[in-house]
């Protein structure tokens, strides 16, 4: 089946600072790549959708200029939080697919905790 | 509106049946998916649905009515293992997922 890695899986890092977080499809070529955000006990929260080599399309009361992601490569998708806060600790997963049809495959998350 | 619902929490003995329901009311419908979420993990992909009726997978099969808007993931032989949280997810017109809040499935000895 389809694979997909995100790194760092945690990291933890001081209030001020950025943390850059990858997403990549390892055996398949992901069109559309998804990030989200899950808090504890909460559902999953799509934050934007990335379609290779264009800008991402942000969910409403997602910043765009806080969360920033870039989807260079049909195999790689970067979510950056930029000026980390200890409100942004959360569990973010990534996904992605190859056909508009196909289901999301997902990333095994990245645990981000903001001191 | 869009809406996904489904059951907050369920509880099941070890050994029974359980089946998790979801309703929904979405833009558009290209499909209906299963998805497993142990805690601290990311979800894993069980079952898609877009005709109606039963696809069955070893222990796990799930249902789709297109007409009620409403579907069901059954599982049986429950497992110790099977604890965890069940996301129902459609896919809209536009092809983007929309997500239900996940039931909670706490399997008991």
């Amino acid at each position: 089946g389809a694979v997909v890695s995100q790194h760092p899986s945690r990291v933890i890092c001081k209030s001020g600072t950025s943390v850059k977080i990858e997403c990549r499809s390892l055996d398949f070529q992901a069109t559309t790549m998804f990030w989200y955000r899950q808090f504890p006990k909460q559902s999953l929260m799509l934050m934007a959708t990335s379609n290779e080599g264009s800008k991402a399309t942000y969910e409403q009361g997602v910043e765009k200029d806080k969360f920033l992601i870039n989807h260079a490569s049909l195999t790689l998708s970067t979510l950056t939080v930029t000026s980390a806060h200890p409100e942004d600790s959360s569990f973010y997963i990534c996904s992605a697919r190859y056909f508009e049809r196909e289901e999301q495959f997902f990333g095994p998350g990245t645990r981000l905790t903001v001191l | 509106g869009q809406n996904i619902d489904q059951p907050t929490e369920m509880t099941a003995t070890e050994g029974a049946i359980v089946q998790i329901n979801c309703t929904y009311q979405t833009s558009g419908f290209n499909g209906l998916f299963w998805y497993q979420q142990h805690a601290g993990e990311a979800p894993t992909f069980l079952s898609y649905n877009v005709l109606d009726g039963l696809e069955e997978k070893g222990r796990f099969s799930s249902f789709l009515s297109r007409s009620k808007g409403y579907s069901y993931l059954l599982l049986k032989e429950l497992q110790m293992k099977d604890s965890a949280s069940y996301l129902c997810a459609v896919m809209d017109s536009n092809y983007q997922l929309i997500w239900g809040a996940g039931t909670k499935l706490i399997i008991k000895p």
